[in-house]
């Protein structure tokens, strides 16, 4: 079956450090690839997402490209802050009820220490 | 407010007693989906439904109902809850056409 998965974490970065979070994925159609952040106490929030393979999807300084060859979505951000400190989620739909059927990965918890 | 709601935020019951869980969204969404977090394993779907008086079943629907009586309701039911079903439980409500899922602030529920 369909399935996602994220690099281990926690992972712990210094303000205005680099970040990736790896995520590649199993699908036996043609998916479209999400992150998902989700903060302390609150429901998750699309982050940004890519329907087609090449695709660039950004949102908030963070970004993730859709690469077919490596089934793969990593997600980066050029300079984290504090408040992107969160758990994020790597996730893809595919198929006819794509508006409704997420596949999760196992989830990222990020920590940025001022 | 675009928004979808659950009740209650936090539940303690027992082992054997039948409790709901509620889900309504704002937005006239067609589908709805209930997802249970869990350590390890990230979020799992139960079940979901496509519109009114449809639904169907996810990864992990064992030991749950639901029901779809209104567009903007899509509530879960525990029949019989046991300790196993402890874990963090989110509604999510979309359009078909948008693939963007919108979540509830998430049900924590302890079953002792």
């Amino acid at each position: 079956g369909d399935s996602v998965t994220q690099m281990e974490g926690p992972v712990t970065l210094s303000e205005e450090a680099f970040l990736t979070i790896n995520c590649t994925y199993t699908a036996t159609g043609y998916p479209s690839l999400f992150w998902y952040v989700q903060y302390p106490g609150e429901g998750l929030q699309l982050l940004l997402k890519a329907t087609k393979a090449d695709d660039k999807g950004s949102n908030k300084g963070f970004e993730a490209t859709y690469r077919k060859e490596t089934t793969s979505f990593h997600l980066e951000k050029g300079s984290v802050q504090v408040s992107d400190s969160a758990v994020y989620f790597c996730a893809l739909s595919i198929g006819e009820t794509s508006g409704s059927r997420l596949t999760f990965g196992e989830g990222t918890q990020l920590t940025v220490n001022p | 407010e675009a928004q979808v709601t659950q009740n209650p935020r936090y539940l303690i019951t027992v082992t054997g007693k039948k409790l709901t869980v509620t889900c309504s969204q704002n937005m006239n969404h067609e589908y709805m989906s209930w997802y249970r977090q869990d350590p390890g394993l990230g979020l799992r779907q139960i079940y979901y439904s496509m519109n009114v008086e449809v639904t169907d079943k996810g990864d992990v629907p064992e030991g749950y109902k639901v029901s779809r009586k209104e567009k903007r309701n899509f509530p879960l039911i525990l029949e019989s809850p046991s300790p196993n079903q402890t874990s963090l439980y989110f509604c999510a409500s979309s359009q078909d056409t948008t693939y963007e899922q919108y979540f509830g602030p998430g049900t924590r529920l302890t079953v002792t």
